[in-house]
């Protein structure tokens, strides 16, 4: 079972503050996303990385950046939270077979005041 | 651009049929999903139909596709009330590779 494992199930951070949230997956997977989840809105992607090193913005990368030291490993920074970051930060990963479809972690709800 | 576009609510009895609609935006999709979430929780893969097919069946789902609508629709029979949750169908993004856009998604309430 592929298994995708964000490092909070919740935080709350202040207005201003640089954000870590970090994301692992078990799978050797080549492809990882963040997507942001708001009510009404679905699913929007913030950023993505096909390989080690490399990345590619998504819908919505502005006041967000990422880092992909390690295969398994996919942070998300937010370097200066504010209150409409508030939000779900979901993390999910893909292998090379697409129809298997992207795995997601449990999420982070992430509170800024 | 298009969205992929999904009515926000169900509300069904406990061992009706529940059926989800989703319009998605590019005929030429080779594959699209149906996920779960439930509450709390991340995205769960349901199921997946390819393009060539019109209807797949898995237990209590079916999947329909209309290609030509570019409408997609699940099916899940005798609901219970474990199906509660949101609802999201999925495609590929154009030339986006591994990249999935998704609907709004469909929150199911199932009542006793």
């Amino acid at each position: 079972d592929v298994k995708v494992t964000q490092s909070s199930r919740y935080l709350v951070k202040r207005t201003g503050e640089k954000v870590f949230l970090e994301c692992v997956q078990d799978m050797d997977h080549e492809n990882m996303f963040w997507y942001r989840q708001d009510p009404g809105l679905g699913l929007r992607l913030i950023y993505f990385s096909y390989d080690v090193k490399m990345k590619e913005k998504g819908d919505i990368p502005e006041g967000y950046s990422v880092s992909r030291e390690k295969k398994e490993r996919f942070s998300l920074i937010l370097e200066s939270a504010s209150t409409n970051q508030t939000s779900m930060y979901l993390c999910a990963s893909m292998g090379f077979v697409s129809f298997t479809g992207q795995y997601f972690g449990p999420g982070t709800r992430l509170t800024v005041t | 651009g298009e969205d992929v576009e999904q009515s926000l609510f169900l509300s069904v009895r406990e061992g009706d049929s529940s059926v989800i609609n989703c319009t998605y935006t590019d005929s030429s999709s080779t594959y699209l999903y149906w996920y779960k979430q439930e509450p709390g929780a991340g995205l769960q893969l349901l199921t997946y139909i390819f393009s060539n097919m019109d209807m797949k069946q898995d237990q209590r789902l079916t999947v329909l596709l209309n290609k030509k609508d570019k409408h997609l629709s699940l099916r899940i029979a005798d609901t219970q009330t474990g199906d509660s949750a949101i609802y999201f169908c999925a495609e590929p993004l154009p030339g986006g590779g591994n990249k999935l856009t998704f609907g709004t998604g469909t929150q199911l309430k199932v009542e006793l």
